[in-house]
């Protein structure tokens, strides 16, 4: 069965310092990838995505993500994070079901952001 | 402008009586979706639809109906809500791989619904 895990529910970065944020999925085939982000009693505003070709896909707000296919892992990067950046962040995969594509998303990093 | 709307907003309801979320979207999108987010457990799909009168179950669809008649329209109905129902819902839509230029299924979100079933 298709899964995003997103192994660290929380993290907490200094200001200006760098960020990187975990997703592993499983699925057969490379899938479409993405990465969302939710500020607090907001929407979810989509970051980046991965379908096809280069591997390192950059994104809005300086962010980039990662597709290495051997470890089945889309990490998301930035290299120096700013307050604003403290939301919660989720890894999704669309994934072919019976009827169409379905999207499962992973269970969420918070990120706190240190002055 | 593009977007997604959801109505209502908020709602508080009481066990077993039929609710009806709406979802609109202005943006001619094939693929619409719901999600319910609860927390620890991110955003679980709950029915999805490629285009008109085609839907399908996502993760958690027990408890759940949806219609899709018109392209812009996705109406989630709850027959009898209950207490487990409890949530914060979330339409989305996208273009389909393929349709108009689309290359994936970048979803654009409503604002949400957040729903409490006493």
């Amino acid at each position: 069965a298709q899964s995003v895990t997103q192994p660290d529910i929380h993290i907490t970065v200094s200001e200006g310092a760098s960020l990187e944020l975990r997703c592993n999925y499983s699925y057969g085939a490379t899938p479409y990838l993405f990465w969302y982000v939710q500020s607090p009693g907001q929407g979810l505003q989509l970051l980046l995505k991965y379908f096809s070709g280069d591997t390192l896909v950059q994104g809005i707000k300086g962010f980039e993500a990662e597709f290495k296919r051997s470890q089945s892992s889309f990490n998301l990067r930035k290299p120096s994070v700013h307050w604003s950046d403290a939301a919660e962040y989720f890894c999704a995969v669309a994934a072919r079901g019976t009827g169409g594509f379905k999207t499962i998303f992973g269970a969420g990093t918070r990120l706190f952001v240190k002055a | 402008e593009a977007q997604v709307t959801q109505n209502p907003r908020y709602l508080i309801t009481v066990t077993g009586k039929k609710l009806t979320v709406t979802c609109s979207q202005n943006m001619n999108h094939e693929y619409m979706s719901w999600y319910r987010q609860d927390p620890g457990l991110g955003l679980r799909q709950i029915y999805y639809s490629m285009n008109v009168e085609v839907t399908d179950k996502g993760d958690v669809p027990e408890g759940y109906k949806v219609s899709r008649k018109e392209k812009r329209n996705f109406p989630l109905i709850l027959e009898s809500p209950s207490p487990n129902q409890t949530s914060l819902y979330f339409c989305a839509s996208s273009s389909v791989p393929g349709t108009s230029g689309s290359s994936s299924y970048e979803q654009y979100f409503g604002p949400g619904t957040r729903l409490t079933v006493t």
